[in-house]
């Protein structure tokens, strides 16, 4: 089974501040998901990647295959970006085993 | 687009009693899943599909029963309650497997009494 470790677990900042999540996993993979849940408990996908990196907005997610390590970055943050961060990757083609992930707070 | 629908929304019951949580998807996906959410805890698969009349076990199926009879949805059925089922339980769908970007349902908070 891949296991997937985030950290930190937790993370409180002002707003404005340079953000980064971290997500380690076990086993050779293909590629990455990193999810959103809001506070109200929807999740939604934000970023699939397999190698490099990916921008979307004030979000970029990078990923070293070799060193099976992945980070979320979010520039200048808002109270808006608190949320629960989420990796995922695939354990073969069907599954994902998800990391347990890291709660944002961002404090105006 | 109505994308991925679970209801209900919340519910209670009591142990032994059955239920069945429903998930529908109107994008045409191949792919469904459930998955279950505790606090301190990943989510965690309990059941999938990749497509009309297949079905496969994720992590932790047990007590819990699962059909595809159609694309558009995939029933979680839970055939006698009990409080270690007290979860958050989500649905999710991609257009061919679990590599492909997800569609997640807003969730069902189900407390077991």
């Amino acid at each position: 089974k891949n296991e997937v470790e985030q950290s930190p677990q937790n993370l409180t900042a002002q707003e404005g501040e340079f953000i980064t999540i971290n997500c380690s996993y076990s086993v050779g993979i293909s590629a990455l998901h990193w999810l959103q849940q809001h506070p109200g408990g929807g999740i939604v996908s934000l970023f699939m990647l397999s190698s490099g990196k990916k921008k979307h907005g004030r979000l970029i997610a990078t990923i070293n295959i070799q060193e099976k390590h992945s980070s979320l970055h979010i520039t200048a943050s808002h109270p808006r970006d608190s949320a629960v961060y989420i990796c995922a990757v695939p354990q073969g083609a069907q599954k994902l085993v998800f990391g347990q992930g890291t709660r944002l707070t961002i404090n105006p | 687009n109505a994308g991925v629908t679970q209801t209900p929304k919340f519910q209670v019951l009591k142990t032994g009693q059955s239920m069945t949580l429903q998930c529908a998807q109107d994008m045409n996906h191949e792919y469904m899943s459930w998955y279950r959410q505790d606090p301190g805890m990943g989510l965690r698969l309990i059941h999938y599909s990749v497509g009309a009349g297949i079905t496969d076990q994720g992590e932790v199926p047990n007590g819990y029963n699962v059909s595809r009879s159609t694309t558009e949805d995939f029933p979680l059925r839970l055939l006698s309650a009990a409080p270690s089922q007290t979860s958050v339980y989500f649905c999710a769908s991609s257009y061919d497997r679990a590599l492909e970007p997800q569609h997640f349902g807003d969730g069902t908070r189900l407390s077991i009494l």
